[in-house]
């Protein structure tokens, strides 16, 4: 089955500052990359996606870019803000249900400083 | 559109008993999986239902675990002969029959073994 790592656990940026955040998968037959924040005690919520047919896509202040070669894609945060702090997942979907199954990353603790 | 609605929000149980947690996709959504996070950890797949169908349950605990979609009303995880390890939040997402764009997640139901 898939299996999706998910890089860093932990990080710190000034307010400001850039974030970036990285993932890994395994399954090549994977298309379907999306990205979830989710706020302390709160739900999950996707906030950018990316298909297997484009390397990159932007919505205000974050981008994904992905790598299909080498099978890893990124979440790039601009300008970042005190309510970017948050735990952040990538996830990938697999063959399984016909691609409908989300494997997800073991998650990123952003922590944005004033 | 009332989103995915999970109940309750929080369950108390004590060792040994049977827990119960609901959810009711979005309108128009047919599929619905069921994701388990430990405190501090990430959302690990437990398992993915269509009406009256388990598509892929391998995320699973083999016993005490068990989930269905009935043709009418919410899907069901039931946990039976709770233990403390089952503490952890349970969320419940859709998606719809095509066109996949990722999940929808419910609020989670925050289960308590004491």
């Amino acid at each position: 089955g898939e299996n999706v790592e998910q890089h860093p656990s932990t990080l710190s940026v000034q307010e400001g500052d850039s974030a970036v955040i990285k993932c890994t998968y395994s399954d090549s037959a994977s298309n379907y990359f999306p990205w979830y924040k989710q706020e302390l005690g709160k739900r999950p919520q996707l906030i950018i996606d990316i298909r297997s047919n484009v390397g990159e896509k932007k919505d205000q202040r974050i981008a994904v870019t992905l790598n299909k070669t080498a099978k890893h894609f990124s979440l790039h945060i601009t300008e970042t803000q005190p309510e970017d702090s948050a735990v952040y997942f990538c996830a990938a979907n697999g063959l399984t249900g016909g691609g409908n199954k989300l494997t997800f990353g073991t998650g990123t603790q952003l922590k944005v400083e004033l | 559109n009332a989103g995915v609605m999970q109940n309750p929000r929080h369950l108390v149980r004590r060792r040994g008993q049977e827990a119960r947690l609901r959810c009711s996709p979005m309108k128009g959504h047919s599929h619905v999986y069921w994701y388990r996070q430990l405190p501090e950890e990430g959302l690990k797949f437990m398992v993915y239902l269509q009406k009256e169908n388990i598509i892929d349950e391998s995320g699973m605990p083999k016993e005490r675990f068990s989930a269905e979609f009935p043709k009418e009303g919410p899907s069901i995880l039931r946990i039976q002969q709770v233990v403390r390890g089952d503490s952890a939040a349970y969320f419940c997402a859709s998606s719809p029959q095509t066109d996949f764009y990722g999940y929808t997640f419910g609020s989670g139901t925050r289960l308590t073994v004491v």
